[in-house]
C-alpha cells in the first residue's frame, strides 16, 4: 500500500506570506491522482485540488498544485485569514485511498 | 443544492453493530461512486470504504475489511455502512462523500457530508 507522508507537521505563517506544503508517497501515484482537502474546526474537509494541478469548483486561484510521481506540492500564493486550517493530502490512484497525516498551517 | 445527509450514529458497546446511512440529494446518485472517510476524536482523515455507482466494485480499509459492509440503494438517493464486530478503535466521525462520476472507484472526494458520530464503549 502506498504511504503518503505530508510535511511540515505544522506550518506558521502570516497573512500574505506564501505557504508551500509537501506530500511524498512511498510510490509512484497512479495518474497522478492526487487530491488536497482542507479542513477547518467544526468543519467537513473541503476538496481543493484533484489531479494534483486541477483546482476544484469554487476554488480561489491563489491555491495551486504541482508535482507528479511521488512528490506534490500545494501552494498558497498570498495567505488570506481564513486559509489557516488543516490540510490533508489524498491518493485515489489505487486503493486504499489513502490520507496522508496532515500539515496544520497556523497564523504567526 | 448538492448535499449529503449522514445519519444512524450513536453509541455501541464493543461487539456491538451500528448501521449508518447517507442521503444525496441535488445531483444524480447513481452516477457516482460513494465513500466512507472517518475522523477519530482530535486525529486525521482516515479511509474506510468506497463503492462504485452500479455496486460491482467495492474497497475497504484493512482496518475494517470483514467487519464493515457499504452497500447503495440508487432508487433511494443512499449509501449504508453496515458496521459489525465494533472496536474501541472505531470510534469516530463518520463521513459520506462523493466520489467519482461514471464507473469505478477512483475520483476525488468533491462534496461531503457533515458526518455522524459512532462512539464504541463499554
Amino acid at each position: 500500500d502506498i504511504v503518503l507522508t505530508q510535511s511540515p507537521g505544522t506550518l506558521s505563517l502570516s497573512p500574505g506570506e506564501r505557504a508551500t506544503l509537501s506530500c511524498r508517497a512511498s510510490q509512484s501515484v497512479t495518474n497522478n491522482y492526487l487530491a488536497w482537502y482542507q479542513q477547518k474546526p467544526g468543519q467537513a474537509p473541503r476538496l481543493l485540488i484533484y489531479g494534483a494541478s486541477s483546482r476544484a469548483t469554487g476554488i480561489p486561484d491563489r491555491f495551486s498544485g504541482s508535482g507528479s510521481g511521488t512528490d506534490f506540492t500545494l501552494t498558497i500564493s498570498r495567505l488570506e485569514p481564513e486559509d489557516f486550517a488543516v490540510f490533508y493530502c489524498q491518493q485515489y490512484g489505487s486503493s486504499p485511498y489513502i490520507f496522508g497525516q496532515g500539515t496544520k498551517l497556523e497564523s504567526k | 443544492e448538492v448535499q449529503l445527509v449522514e445519519s444512524g450514529g450513536g453509541l455501541v458497546k464493543p461487539g456491538g453493530s451500528l448501521r449508518l446511512s447517507c442521503v444525496g440529494s441535488g445531483f444524480s446518485f447513481s452516477d457516482y461512486g460513494v465513500n466512507w472517510v472517518r475522523q477519530a476524536p482530535g486525529k486525521g482523515l482516515e479511509w474506510v470504504s468506497s463503492i462504485c455507482r452500479h455496486t460491482t466494485n467495492m474497497h475497504y480499509a484493512d482496518s475494517v475489511r470483514g467487519r464493515f459492509t457499504i452497500s447503495r440503494d440508487n432508487a433511494k438517493n443512499s449509501l449504508y455502512l453496515q458496521m459489525n464486530s465494533l472496536r474501541v478503535e472505531d470510534t469516530a466521525l463518520y463521513y459520506c462523500a462523493r466520489g467519482v462520476a461514471g464507473d469505478g472507484t477512483r475520483g476525488a472526494f468533491d462534496i461531503w457530508g457533515r458526518g455522524t458520530v459512532v462512539t464504541v464503549s463499554s
